[in-house]
């Protein structure tokens, strides 16, 4: 079965540089949630779309920004890079309110970033 | 943030024991759902639970979800070399409100074949 795509799977950038991390749900997934996960961490919720619009926002640093494109991809975009920006991005995708009970949601394989 | 109470930290067992790990919270979630993550790979689901009370099994797998909708335990049976990983529960609000996860703070397992 097809799963959540997160491109890139590795990615390494400079201070003050930006990076673009891309993720392509589940066909017919219309919901995507991004997480962060720091070394040794739990994953932290940053960001969430529904039906192309912002559904839900946590933790998420005012330097970065996402969408949620026509086709139901979406793009999380992090300017000015920090060391601390270092971490695992999991986008998760789930069918949204048509999954019926619960969001049930599925992960990508996650993207690395480091910052040096 | 938020993070839900998971135990035991990590477990170190032979090959054929069984496993039992927990997570509680201070306040009650809709939804409980237990992932297992491999180094620098993404959660992969393995049981979601939606009901209080709810008990589900998934193969050697079985999780339930507490009556008061606070805590969630996951146990493994008869434990292989495959299930070497770091397991999280996670609980979601849901029902029109967030539909966040949040995670708990992970059990390493070990198995020794």
């Amino acid at each position: 079965a097809a799963g959540v795509i997160q491109s890139p799977r590795h990615l390494i950038k400079e201070k003050r540089e930006t990076a673009t991390l891309k993720c392509y749900p589940i066909p017919r997934h219309d919901t995507v949630y991004w997480y962060q996960q720091g070394p040794g961490q739990d994953p932290q919720f940053l960001i969430s779309f529904y039906e192309k619009m912002q559904s839900d926002k946590g933790s998420i640093p005012d330097r970065f920004s996402a969408q949620q494109f026509s086709d139901y991809h979406s793009e999380l975009n992090m300017s000015s890079l920090e060391l601390g920006d270092s971490a695992l991005y999991f986008c998760a995708s789930s069918l949204g309110p048509a999954g019926g009970l619960g969001d049930t949601q599925y992960f990508g394989p996650g993207t690395r970033l480091t910052v040096l | 943030g938020q993070q839900l109470n998971q135990s035991p930290q990590s477990m170190f067992i032979q090959e054929g024991e069984d496993v039992s790990m927990n997570c509680t919270s201070s306040s009650i979630f809709n939804t409980w759902l237990w992932y297992k993550q491999d180094p620098g790979e993404g959660p992969v689901l393995l049981i979601a639970l939606y009901k209080a009370g709810e008990l589900t099994s998934n193969g050697r797998l079985t999780a339930q979800f507490g009556i008061t909708r606070k805590d969630s335990f996951l146990n493994i049976s008869a434990s292989i070399p495959s299930d070497v990983g770091i397991y999280f529960c996670a609980g979601q609000l849901g029902g029109g409100a967030t539909n966040k996860l949040i995670f708990g703070t992970g059990t390493l397992l070990a198995v020794q074949p």
